[in-house]
């Protein structure tokens, strides 16, 4: 199984600030003939399913605000909040649709400082 | 609009069995797949498996293999994931959602590299399992 591994856990930034996380895959999740990687950020506030943001590491599913944005290849990831807003605070995840089982990382929390 | 209606919350007894459903609507059910997640309380995402409506094709996670079966009704356009011989450990918020019309290593075919999918999530399911 492909493991994602998030970092940080947790995460305080204050309002208007930018905030990191940081996905790292224990194989590539780069597809060689479409240069495509496979990867999706998803948001997941108290009591709700979780919310796709990105996908292919770096497109943003229609409606998300661009201050979210993803970057990374191969086996190393981020997402950028680039001004943080009180409606960001949530649980971030990341996840890998290469291989099935299709895994997600451990989460990170994500709140105002 | 597009959405997946699940039912209700269940208690079950150890050993029992639960089947979850999840009702589509707002787009052709067939041509998209239908993947499910638990989530333990407190806990992350975990990725149960996938089903094809169009034509029943399934993949599972290996530890749940034996244990979950999913299938569907394409009459009512309705997707269902049962789990047999709960524990304690099965206690957890069940989730569907809209996945791609392919699984496994048939999503890497020229024909899937521009879908994606866990873009539609249901609401959820909370499955409790206490003697």
């Amino acid at each position: 199984d492909i493991v994602m591994t998030q970092s940080p856990d947790s995460l305080a930034v204050s309002l208007g600030e930018r905030a990191t996380i940081n996905c790292k895959s224990s194989q590539s999740i780069l597809y060689s003939s479409n240069s495509q990687n496979y990867l999706a950020w998803f948001q997941q506030k108290l009591g709700q399913p979780p919310k796709l943001l990105l996908y292919w590491a770096s497109t943003r599913e229609s409606g998300v605000p661009d201050r979210f944005s993803g970057s990374g290849s191969g086996t190393d990831f981020t997402l950028t909040i680039s001004s943080l807003q009180a409606e960001d605070v949530a649980i971030y995840y990341c996840q890998q649709y290469y291989r099935t089982p299709y895994t997600f990382g451990q989460g990170t929390n994500l709140e105002i400082k | 609009q597009v959405q997946l209606v699940q039912s209700g919350g269940e208690v079950k007894r150890p050993g029992a069995s639960v089947k979850v459903s999840c009702k589509a609507s707002g787009y052709t059910f067939t041509t998209y797949g239908i993947t499910w997640v638990r989530q333990a309380p407190g806990q992350g995402l975990e990725w149960m498996g996938w089903i094809s409506p169009y034509n029943g094709d399934t993949k599972y996670a290996q530890n749940l293999q034996g244990r979950v079966t999913l299938t569907t009704d394409t009459s009512t356009s309705t997707a269902y994931a049962e789990l047999r011989g709960l524990t304690s450990d099965d206690t957890a918020v069940y989730f569907c959602a809209r996945e791609r019309p392919c699984g496994g290593d048939e999503c890497l075919l020229p024909l899937y590299w521009y879908y994606y999918g866990f873009d539609v999530w249901g609401q959820g399911t909370t499955v409790t399992v206490s003697s």
